[in-house]
């Protein structure tokens, strides 16, 4: 049973520009969760779909960022018009949809805004 | 709101000697509580879980975890430490019928020879 992947692993961008980050969930985990954590800090919650709809955005989610997971599987988080307190960890977790419901991390995403 | 107070944002051990990470949480209803580990530059991985059955939980590598219900407490053990337990280390809470984690802010764990 493969984990939960993340890609790219690391990420240099300019401020101003989009990125996008993609997450594949453990196969048979219906929900999927992005995290952002920044250094020193414990991970945050941004927002969770399960299977393909968007059922909880955090107030963390400004309008730049947008999230989807269009098929019930892989999701992608994308943001638009970076600025340097962007730059942090983005993970993505998956878990089943009954019983303790644990979640599952991925490697991250390291975004470095410049 | 939940929330979860990890106490020390550092500790140093001596390879060898007992491993001691503390967490406190708030939640207005028992909740679950988690530990994850994360090694440099990687993501977060599940060391124990604790879901309402045994308050004293075993975890991956000689770790473990007591509930106290009175204390609001999950503190995380481990006997004798090695080199390779450095790292941070993260206490969690989530309702039983929540969707999201509360973590603490993390203990890094410095182990010495």
């Amino acid at each position: 049973d493969t984990g939960v992947s993340q890609d790219p692993r690391h990420k240099i961008t300019k401020r101003g520009q989009n990125v996008t980050f993609r997450c594949d969930p453990i196969s048979e985990h219906n929900r999927l969760y992005w995290y952002r954590q920044t250094l020193g800090q414990g991970p945050e919650f941004l927002t969770y779909f399960q299977n393909e709809a968007q059922l909880e955005k955090s107030r963390l989610l400004s309008d730049r960022f947008s999230a989807e997971r269009p098929k019930g599987s892989f999701s992608t988080l994308e943001i638009q018009r970076t600025e340097q307190g962007d730059s942090a960890m983005y993970l993505c977790a998956s878990s089943l949809v009954w019983g303790v419901r644990t979640q599952y991390f991925g490697p991250g995403t390291r975004l470095l805004v410049l | 709101a939940q929330s979860v107070t990890q106490l020390g944002s550092h500790v140093s051990v001596s390879e060898g000697a007992l491993v001691l990470l503390r967490c406190n949480y708030s939640s207005s209803v028992p909740p679950y509580l988690f530990w994850y580990v994360q090694y440099p530059n990687q993501g977060l991985q599940l060391l124990l879980k604790y879901t309402s059955a045994a308050t004293l939980v075993k975890g991956i590598n000689g770790f473990e975890a007591e509930f106290k219900k009175s204390e609001t407490s999950f503190h995380l053990t481990k006997p004798s430490a090695h080199m390779s337990d450095a790292a941070e280390y993260f206490c969690a809470v989530i309702q039983a019928a929540g969707n999201k984690l509360t973590f603490g802010g993390g203990t890094r764990v410095l182990v010495k020879p």
